[in-house]
């Protein structure tokens, strides 16, 4: 089956320094990406839609300018937290829809953890 | 209104028998997708099994199938002979009309824990 691969798994940084989260989809062309957030025992927050060569469209609530998201190819997709502060420590967990098929497929996740 | 509804913070089951994990969901739309995805302690989003609203015939997949009431917007998912793997989240989910570019929505999930 299609597999999506996200690096890293984990992360420690400390707060006002930048992290970039990778999102590829290994085998098959995903012209759609989504960025999730999820907090313990919760379910996935949608913060935005990603489509090749396009902008990303961000859900409300979500700052475009502190999660900067760039698909700038049919296979990679990228989330940079910029400035990360304490608050932004959370689960981010990116899905690709494509491949001929209707299923989502994820990534496995990135522990975000700032100091 | 919420489009998923997973109204079981918490199940369990004793291994080897089976548990049903309800979800209902709530769209105008004709054409939809249904899914159900399970989340170990790991993290990752594990796709168990789907279901397309004009599917007639409910969606199995080995242990796994999905009992599809469309007139009661339903979408339990059921697994039978339940193993100690099968401790996780369960999250239902759903995704209107065809277009891959279509976001998916998720209930709140549903702790399963097996127990010996």
């Amino acid at each position: 089956g299609a597999v999506v691969s996200q690096h890293p798994s984990r992360v420690i940084c400390k707060s006002g320094t930048s992290v970039k989260i990778e999102c590829r989809s290994l085998d098959f062309q995903a012209t759609t990406m989504f960025w999730y957030r999820q907090f313990p025992k919760q379910s996935l927050m949608l913060m935005a839609t990603s489509n090749e060569g396009s902008k990303a469209t961000y859900e409300q609530g979500v700052e475009k300018d502190k999660f900067l998201i760039n698909h700038a190819s049919l296979t990679l997709s990228t989330l940079t937290v910029t400035s990360a502060h304490p608050e932004d420590s959370s689960f981010y967990i990116c899905s690709a829809s494509g491949g001929g098929g209707e299923k989502l497929f994820f990534g496995s996740g990135t522990q975000l953890s700032v100091l | 209104a919420q489009k998923i509804t997973q109204t079981q913070p918490g199940m369990f089951v004793q291994e080897k028998e089976a548990v049903t994990l309800d979800c209902t969901y709530d769209t105008s739309d004709q054409s939809y997708g249904l899914f159900w995805y399970k989340q170990p302690s790991s993290g990752e989003m594990i796709f168990l099994i789907y279901q397309g609203s004009y599917d007639e015939q409910n969606a199995t997949e080995g242990r796994y199938s999905l009992n599809f009431q469309k007139a009661r917007k339903s979408a339990n998912l059921v697994i039978s002979a339940s193993q100690l793997g099968d401790s996780a989240m369960y999250f239902c989910a759903m995704r209107e009309g065809w277009n891959t570019g279509n976001q998916f929505y998720f209930g709140t999930g549903t702790s399963l824990t097996v127990i010996p």
